[in-house]
């Protein structure tokens, strides 16, 4: 049930782009994403809800697929404090809100 | 506006012991969800509490247990402790069950080792 997050881990040099994909063995209804940086809270970043929806701030943005049970993180331009991990959460369709539940994280590291 | 507080930040106990962690939400959110964070493992799911009814359960022992009290804030138990049961508790709330108009926000959890 948990979904599986790749890659799990990814090295970026200052201005480089990355992707982090999230997938689901069951039929999601929203999928959440997060970071968290060493030591802090996991922080909100987006929602996106089935439908296919694109949701973008500034140069992160992510997209939903409902179909593959898929979403993808996108970091454009990526900048130093970028650096953390990225989790997704995911919310499945089956009318039981309130449930959230986590991939295993993907770290991103990225060097001046 | 305060974010979530979970109390205490460290905390050191003995197999066999018991221990009680506890977690105010932001002011005027309902639903508080508890997480476990290790290495490797991610965020596991506890459990979610919304008016004070726990609506959803996570795959733990029963030796893992919470409660949420009239004015949202909610503890967590657990028994028997075990030395697998050293992790980072984190604590969400959230102003409405978790969905797609209600993201959780995190406190900076608990950590609790046993030894």
């Amino acid at each position: 049930q948990q979904p599986v997050q790749s890659p799990q881990a990814v090295i970026l040099r200052e201005g480089e782009d990355a992707v982090i994909n999230c997938s689901s063995s069951k039929a999601l209804y929203s999928v959440h994403w997060y970071r968290q940086k060493h030591g802090e809270a996991p922080v909100f970043l987006m929602i996106l809800l089935k439908g296919g929806e694109q949701k973008g701030h500034e140069k992160i943005s992510a997209s939903f697929n409902e179909k593959k049970q898929q979403s993808s993180l996108y970091l454009t331009a990526s900048q130093l404090s970028y650096s953390g991990t990225y989790f997704c959460g995911t919310e499945i369709n089956n009318g039981n809100t309130g449930k959230l539940i986590f991939g295993q994280g993907t770290t991103l590291q990225v060097k001046p | 506006k305060a974010g979530v507080t979970q109390t205490p930040r460290y905390l050191i106990k003995t197999r066999g012991q018991q221990v009680t962690l506890s977690c105010s939400p932001i002011s005027g959110h309902r639903s508080v969800s508890w997480y476990q964070q290790t290495p490797g493992q991610g965020l596991q799911f506890l459990f979610e509490y919304f008016s004070e009814t726990q609506r959803n359960k996570g795959n733990f022992p029963g030796r893992f247990s919470g409660r949420q009290f009239s004015n949202s804030r909610s503890e967590m138990n657990v028994s028997t402790l075990e030395l697998g049961d050293s992790a980072l508790y984190l604590c969400a709330s959230s102003r409405g069950q978790v969905s797609y108009n209600s993201p959780l926000h995190f406190g900076n959890g608990t950590r609790l080792t046993v030894t």
